[in-house]
């Protein structure tokens, strides 16, 4: 298997445009995360989907964000305005917990740079 | 929301030596404990875990060791090498209706002295 793909790897873009990221999870699995890495927050998870369905939407930053799953190969994080405070590293993770494990496997990330 | 503290935040040791990274966290009825490396400008990735019933658990040179009384958890890496040097993060399993994300914690920056 490929792995969690993500893309773009790395996206710059000015204040207040659109920016849309994309996962891929790896196939079979049914949960879907979405975490924000800075040097001052850590790791913080946004969002994630059991079998394409949000679950937990309580770390999204707030409405400038949202997050989409339709369907078990695919899922977009947008955020609208852009922020300069957005620029971060975006990393998508998928698990199998329906094979009883809880392990999450990290995608590549997106390095996100707002000007 | 769970609070998951770790220590050192960096921590240097010479090659070979032990090195032991520490977190607490504040939910008693979280019941998994991975910790990932992450090499600069990569992805996390995992390299033990431990779940609750379980008070440690071994892979070679890394071993993590569970308190669920305290409410603690350590990374133990023995003999460590050069490749070793990396940012090590704990994490929790939230719990609950709906908690299946992993809390962080900040991370400890691991550097191995040749």
């Amino acid at each position: 298997d490929a792995g969690v793909i993500q893309s773009p790897r790395h996206e710059v873009t000015e204040m207040g445009q659109e920016v849309t990221l994309r996962c891929k999870p790896i196939s079979g699995h049914d949960y879907l995360f979405w975490y924000r890495q800075t040097m001052m927050r850590g790791l913080e998870l946004l969002i994630y989907f059991n079998n394409n369905v949000p679950i937990d939407d309580s770390g999204m930053p707030e409405d400038r964000f949202s997050a989409k799953m339709p369907n078990a190969s695919f899922s977009t994080l947008k955020i609208q305005p852009s922020e300069p405070r957005d620029s971060a590293v975006y990393f998508c993770a998928s698990s199998a917990r329906d094979r009883g494990s809880y392990e999450q496997y990290f995608g590549p990330g997106t390095r996100l740079t707002v000007t | 929301g769970e609070n998951v503290e770790q220590h050192p935040s960096t921590l240097s040791v010479q090659e070979g030596d032990s090195a032991v990274i520490k977190c607490t966290y504040s939910d008693s009825a979280s019941n998994y404990f991975p910790w990932y490396k992450q090499e600069l400008g990569k992805r996390p990735q995992l390299i033990i875990d431990i779940r609750s019933n379980v008070g440690e658990k071994k892979d070679q040179r890394i071993a993590v060791t569970l308190n669920k009384t305290a409410k603690h958890f350590s990374l133990h890496i023995t003999e460590t090498q050069p490749e070793d040097s990396a940012v090590y993060f704990c994490a929790v399993r939230r719990t609950g209706g709906g908690a299946d994300g992993l809390t962080f914690g900040k991370g400890t920056h691991l550097i191995i002295q040749p």
